[in-house]
């Protein structure tokens, strides 16, 4: 147990579905990330929420849209994916987004597959 | 903009024997994370290292850093089969995110 509990484990959508990742954190923390990791690219930072405000945006696409409604849960909404798309995706919290030596702390991750 | 490279990516080694996974970055960086991932399961943290010398132990894992040259070493000493796993070092870049390496997948034989 980390702390930081994603929902589902796994999920398998079409590409015409819309679905949603789930991210809640035990930690007390106030910065919240999502992260994608796939084979064949090195984990990718996709959004940062400090104190449930946005501060960061990789370059994502919009079929990916991140909510973060407290400072305990974090969505990723997923509409119209592409098979590309398919990776685990990892949501992680620390104390604060911004400052030195503060660990991050990742939860299991939502594979999802597009078919 | 922050590059970091791992190196090897894949190790096989024997139990009892010592080895050192490599990390190297780009662009000058305060902090460097090692995590460790189990299949299928989530990034575990293991060191947080935040000053050039930097070394920290933790049972048969030893870390350091040298930020003149950029590099941080992740030693392994005596392998036991339960370190097998995947490690990954990250920095932190300007902005005080992190970015990842490629991730080091390591398989300790009997």
């Amino acid at each position: 147990e980390t702390g930081v509990t994603q929902t589902p484990r796994h999920l398998v959508m079409g590409m015409t579905n819309k679905k949603s990742l789930k991210c809640e954190q035990h930690l007390g923390h106030n910065a919240m990330y999502w992260y994608k990791q796939s084979a064949k690219k090195p984990l990718e930072l996709m959004f940062v929420y400090s104190l449930e405000e946005r501060v960061e945006n990789n370059s994502v696409p919009s079929r990916f849209s991140p909510e973060c409604p407290n400072s305990s849960h974090l969505f990723l909404h997923l509409h119209t994916l592409q098979p590309e798309d398919s990776a685990l995706y990892l949501c992680a919290s620390s104390q604060e987004s911004r400052g030195p030596g503060n660990t991050i702390y990742f939860g299991e991750g939502s594979w999802l597959t597009v078919v | 903009e922050l590059k970091v490279e791992q190196n090897p990516l894949f190790l096989s080694m024997q139990e009892g024997k010592n080895y050192t996974i490599y990390c190297n970055y780009s662009t000058t960086s305060d902090r460097l994370y090692w995590y460790r991932q189990d299949p299928g399961k989530s990034l575990e943290s293991l060191f947080v290292l935040l000053s050039n010398g930097a070394v920290k132990q933790e049972g048969r894992l030893m870390a350091s850093l040298d930020t003149k040259a950029r590099l941080s070493t992740l030693h392994i000493t005596a392998a036991v089969h339960d370190l097998s796993a995947t490690y990954f070092c990250a920095v932190g870049d300007n902005n005080n995110d992190m970015r990842f390496g490629a991730g080091t997948r390591l398989t300790v034989k009997p």
